[in-house]
């Protein structure tokens, strides 16, 4: 059964950093493409960024370009996202997704990140 | 960036009806149309993918079709269990981007 959990999210002030995880399991983690997508509280669904399998390819939003980095260790079946200079728009449930081909087709329950003074 | 217009935000039926949700992209997508559903406080799932193929274990009274730069997610006779948000990504460029959803409620 494939799994994902993400952890370590919670309340930050605007101008920290976090860094989130996410932990694979049930499926050969460095055969596929990775993706961190968010959702403010209320709203659509956001793509955040993607990493290839072996780390080769990666896209950003422009919303988080230069204040974000994903990247994996597929030692540790782990997907990373480090965001710094956070503000208070990136508020929101923070999913990691795996990519099968061009959809993402499973999801993690997703990680809460709060941005407030 | 491809934009998609998903439409009606809202969309109020009886349980029974059978329906049609609309995403129109930007620009033609070709096929590169997913569709997602959202129940409250869970996360999203596939429905659709590349515009009309099926996904293993979700019911057949979803349907998906279009090309280019208009497509439709149906639902036949609508089950209490789909009221929920449906989202409609591309993949045909990066950055992936989605629709704004359909809010699916009961009547």
């Amino acid at each position: 059964e494939v799994q994902l959990v993400e952890s370590g999210g919670g309340l930050v002030q605007p101008g920290r950093s976090l860094k989130l995880s996410c932990l694979a399991s049930g499926f050969t983690f460095s055969n596929y493409g990775m993706n961190w997508i968010r959702q403010a509280p209320g709203k659509g669904l956001e793509w955040v960024a993607s990493i290839s399998s072996s780390s080769s390819y990666i896209y950003y939003a422009d919303t988080v370009k230069g204040r974000f980095t994903i990247s994996r260790d597929n030692a540790k079946n782990t997907l990373y996202l480090q965001m710094t200079s956070l503000r208070s728009e990136d508020t929101a449930l923070y999913y990691c997704a795996r990519r099968g081909t061009s959809l993402f087709d499973y999801w993690g329950q997703g990680v809460m990140v709060t941005v407030s003074s | 960036d491809i934009m998609l217009t998903q439409s009606p935000a809202t969309l109020s039926v009886t349980p029974g009806e059978s329906i049609s949700l609309s995403c129109r992209a930007s620009q033609s997508i070709s096929t590169n149309l997913h569709w997602y559903q959202q129940k409250p406080n869970e996360s999203p799932r596939v429905l659709i993918k590349y515009a009309s193929q099926t996904i293993s274990g979700i019911p057949s009274r979803f349907s998906g079709s279009g090309s280019g730069t208009d497509f439709t997610l149906n639902i036949n006779r609508v089950e209490p269990e789909d009221f929920s948000v449906y989202y409609c990504q591309q993949s045909n460029s990066w950055p992936f981007t989605f629709g704004s959803g359909t809010k699916l409620e009961i009547k």
